[in-house]
Parts: C-alpha cells; structure tokens; sequence
C-alpha cells in the first residue's frame, strides 16, 4: 500500500483556521485521497476525499496538489469539537478494498 | 440516517474464552470491514467481505475468523482469547468501492 507521512501533532486555536498536511509520494494513479477522523473512544469518521481536483463539504476542503504527491485538509474555522485525531489515508476504490490507518496527526485546539 | 450497528457495546471474558462481535451495516450497503484498535494504537485492518465472499485480509490472527450473512451482517469469531485481544473492534460497511462508514465499536475486555 502507498504510504502518508503525516506530522505527529498540531496546534491551533478556536475560531482560526487549520492546515493538516499529508505526503504521498508513492500515490498510484487509481488512489484517492482520503481524510478521517477520531475522537477518544470513538469510530473513525469519514471527513473528506478526492483523487485529483480540490474538495469542499460541510466539514472541511481538500487541497491536492497538481502531482498529487501532497495534500492539506483545511478545516476554516477550528472549533474545539474539532480535536481529534486526522489520518491520511490512500484508497483505491475497488470494492473491498479497506483503509490502511498509519499514524494520523493529533490536533489540539485551544479556547 | 441509520449507521453502522454493533452489538454488544461491552464484553468482558476470560482468557481462553471464545467470544463473537456482531456488525450490522447501514442498509444496503454489501461490504463489511473488521478493525482492531488497542489501547492507545491505530487501528488495524483485520478483515472484510464484500457480497458475502472474503475479499481483503489484514492482520488477523488465526484465532478469529468472521463472515457475512445472507443479509449482510457479519461477525466476528474470536477464541482462545488472550489477554493482548482487549481492544476496541470497529465494523465498518461500505457500498463496493464507495465511502466507508465505521461503527462506535465493541469494547472487549479479557480478564
């Protein structure tokens, strides 16, 4: 499976906005891009994905780079319901095919 | 809208016990996802099953086996149950290739 190398840990504050990036320099052509997220004690829940052109949703954007070896989710306004933890996951989207977890980004948000 | 349902929330057993998670996916959907997460780990792919049949295997070891019903619902058959088996058990249901969608887990303690 290609592999996301994401920063251990973040910080922000409430009401600015946050930019989680991810690396992955082995994407292959038929993988999207997806972003989950987990609070404590919780299932994983499904924030965003994309293969090539940038995403917007309710919860967050998704900018990917034009060689689509990088991306960053942006959540605009960070409130404290949003610290968690955010994985970087790659998806080729046969069916079966599941999310491999590698060590997502833990983000703290302060008041 | 209905989610991914998992039963029983709560386990507590015995080493060398034998015990079996039940997963209910969100309707219609046709693949099914187990993942284990222990304490403070990501989570890790045990297995899945789309349209009844095994088609992804991850870390699972030969202790647990599961399987999908004829109406979709699968679980999970863990025995010989160590002490290192106490972890959080996600489902997981997607449909084919589409957005996965995780459960709130099964916490299973061995004692």
């Amino acid at each position: 499976d290609a592999k996301t190398t994401q920063p251990n840990s973040m910080e922000s504050n409430e009401e600015e906005p946050v930019h989680l990036p991810c690396n992955h320099s082995t994407i292959s052509g038929t993988d999207y891009i997806h972003w989950y997220r987990q609070l404590p004690s919780q299932g994983p829940e499904y924030v965003i994905h994309g293969l090539t052109s940038n995403v917007n949703n309710r919860m967050a954007s998704l900018a990917i780079a034009e060689d689509r070896k990088s991306s960053t989710l942006i959540l605009h306004r960070a409130t404290l319901r949003d610290a968690a933890v955010y994985y970087c996951i790659l998806r080729d989207v046969q069916a079966g095919t599941a999310l491999i977890f590698g060590k997502g980004t833990t983000l703290s948000v302060s008041s | 809208a209905a989610g991914v349902i998992q039963s029983p929330r709560h386990l507590i057993k015995e080493k060398r016990e034998t015990a079996t998670l039940k997963c209910y996916p969100i309707p219609r959907h046709d693949t099914v996802y187990w993942y284990q997460q222990g304490p403070g780990q990501d989570p890790q792919f045990l297995i899945s099953f789309y349209e009844k049949m095994q088609s992804d295997k991850g870390s699972i070891p030969d202790r647990f086996s599961a399987q999908q019903f004829s109406d979709y619902h699968s679980e999970l058959n863990m025995s010989s149950l160590e002490l290192g088996d106490s972890a959080l058990y996600f489902c997981a249901s997607s449909f084919g290739g589409n957005t996965i969608y995780f459960g709130e887990g099964s916490w299973l303690t061995v004692v």
